[in-house]
């Protein structure tokens, strides 16, 4: 099995709504990563976890939460977010430590906040 | 990590093998080069990893010179479905410094023409 999957696949949320992305794989990957991307432009990476601990935050606004609860688990808690936050949310893992950059990518999750 | 250059689009057509070249001047001597496919509104897909001269799989081959300040992505015999943004990417491997971290470029636009 080589496949991350997130749900939901689409999210609309308000400004005062509090919600979970949520990423799943079973590949044994100990490396999970977040990454935003806005339209047209390339995906941009906002946190890395590594054996389930945060490894990288890319100064990423606490409006966005990230927590690990497991090896497979990849949550993406979402508050108090503006309309710029609008885009494709992107999970990915590798296995770690690795000689690679080879990351597995999820379909995404399309979130529009309005 | 080191800044890539890339076309912002090409064009090719059925049958017909592409060539997509990366410049990286400031590469480092730890750096390998990496690159990804996306196809719209799904997550990149691993392509192709090499360090220097030339590395071949399955689907892509991956020319790097000696200087290694370019390198180059070769699809051979292109089909519709090969219609993708592709990036390239440089940087140290996951465990030094940049532990996981992908930094995508603008990437190139191919579109392959019936």
């Amino acid at each position: 099995d080589t496949e991350v999957t997130q749900t939901p696949k689409h999210l609309v949320m308000g400004m005062t709504n509090k919600k979970s992305l949520k990423c799943e794989q079973h590949m044994g990957h100990r490396a999970m990563y977040w990454y935003k991307q806005k339209a047209k432009k390339p995906p941009e990476l906002m946190f890395v976890y590594s054996y389930e601990k945060l490894s990288i935050n890319e100064s990423v606004p606490s409006r966005f939460s990230p927590e690990c609860p497991n090896s497979s688990l990849l949550n993406l808690h979402l508050h108090a977010l503006q309309p710029e936050d609008s885009a494709l949310y992107l999970c990915a893992s590798s296995q770690a430590p690795s000689g690679s950059y080879e990351q597995y990518f999820g379909p995404g999750t399309r979130l529009t906040v309005t | 990590l080191a800044k890539t250059t890339q076309p912002i689009s090409m064009d090719s057509y059925e049958g017909q093998e592409v060539n997509i070249t990366c410049s990286h001047n400031n590469i480092a001597t730890n750096d390998y080069i990496t690159w990804y496919q996306q196809f719209p509104s799904q997550g990149p897909r691993f392509i192709i990893q090499g360090y220097k001269t030339k590395v071949t799989n399955e689907v892509a081959s991956l020319f790097i010179p000696a200087d290694r300040k370019s390198s180059t992505l070769s699809l051979p015999r292109v089909s519709l479905s090969d219609t993708a943004v592709y990036y390239c990417l440089v940087g140290d491997l996951p465990g030094g410094t940049s532990y996981g971290k992908l930094t995508f470029g603008q990437g190139t636009i191919l579109t392959v023409h019936p």
